[in-house]
């Protein structure tokens, strides 16, 4: 069965730090793959997406994330956390159903 | 441009009660979605459609009806209230294109609470 699992409940970094949100997937053939970010009180956001080619995308407000088939993991990454980043983010994959498929989410707190 | 908009923003119902919720979208998207979203338990899709006049059941469609009467609006209805249905509603649309209609734009959300 189709999905999508993000290990981290919870994370905390502290203001500065580097980051990386996990992200695996189950999924036969290649995935439409997605990170979005829910800052509280909103609605989700698209921070970047891979479809094909280069497996490092680059996304909004200096993120990015790694496609590795290998391991079946979109994790998604930035070098230095600010505290606006400290929200809720979900990963996601594309199916041939068209639908998507949404992560449990993590929860990013930063720490001043 | 609004984008995808969602009335209203909070509702509190009675066990029991019926109520509707309107998504609209001004992006000329063909596809359109509803979510609920409960904590730990990320977004779980409710019903969606495919374009004008076309619904389909999503993961979890029990005790909800759609309806997708004109392109851009998309109605969620509850007939009959229970208090497992309060959740945070979102309402999210995709253009047709392969590909590119994975990609969801997501409304503000609506906040139901059935007591």
């Amino acid at each position: 069965a189709q999905s999508v699992t993000q290990p981290d409940i919870h994370i905390t970094v502290s203001e500065g730090a580097s980051l990386e949100l996990r992200c695996n997937y189950s999924y036969g053939a290649t995935p439409y793959l997605f990170w979005y970010v829910q800052s509280p009180g909103q609605g989700l956001q698209l921070l970047l997406k891979y479809f094909s080619g280069d497996t490092l995308v680059q996304g909004i407000k200096g993120f990015e994330a790694e496609f590795k088939r290998s391991q079946s993991s979109f994790n998604l990454r930035k070098p230095s956390v600010h505290w606006s980043d400290a929200a809720e983010y979900f990963c996601a994959v594309g199916t041939s159903y068209d639908k998507v498929i949404f992560g449990p989410g993590t929860s990013l707190s930063v720490i001043p | 441009n609004a984008g995808v908009t969602q009335t209203p923003k909070f509702r509190v119902l009675k066990t029991g009660q019926s109520m509707t919720l309107l998504c609209a979208q001004d992006m000329n998207h063909e596809y359109m979605y509803w979510y609920r979203q409960d904590p730990g338990m990320g977004l779980r899709l409710i019903h969606y459609s495919v374009g004008e006049g076309t619904t389909a059941k999503g993961e979890v469609p029990d005790g909800y009806n759609v309806s997708r009467l004109k392109k851009q609006n998309f109605l969620l209805g509850l007939e009959s209230a229970a208090p497992s249905q309060t959740s945070v509603y979102f309402c999210a649309s995709s253009p047709q294109v392969a590909g590119v209609r994975y990609e969801q734009y997501f409304g503000p959300g609506t906040r139901l609470t059935v007591t």
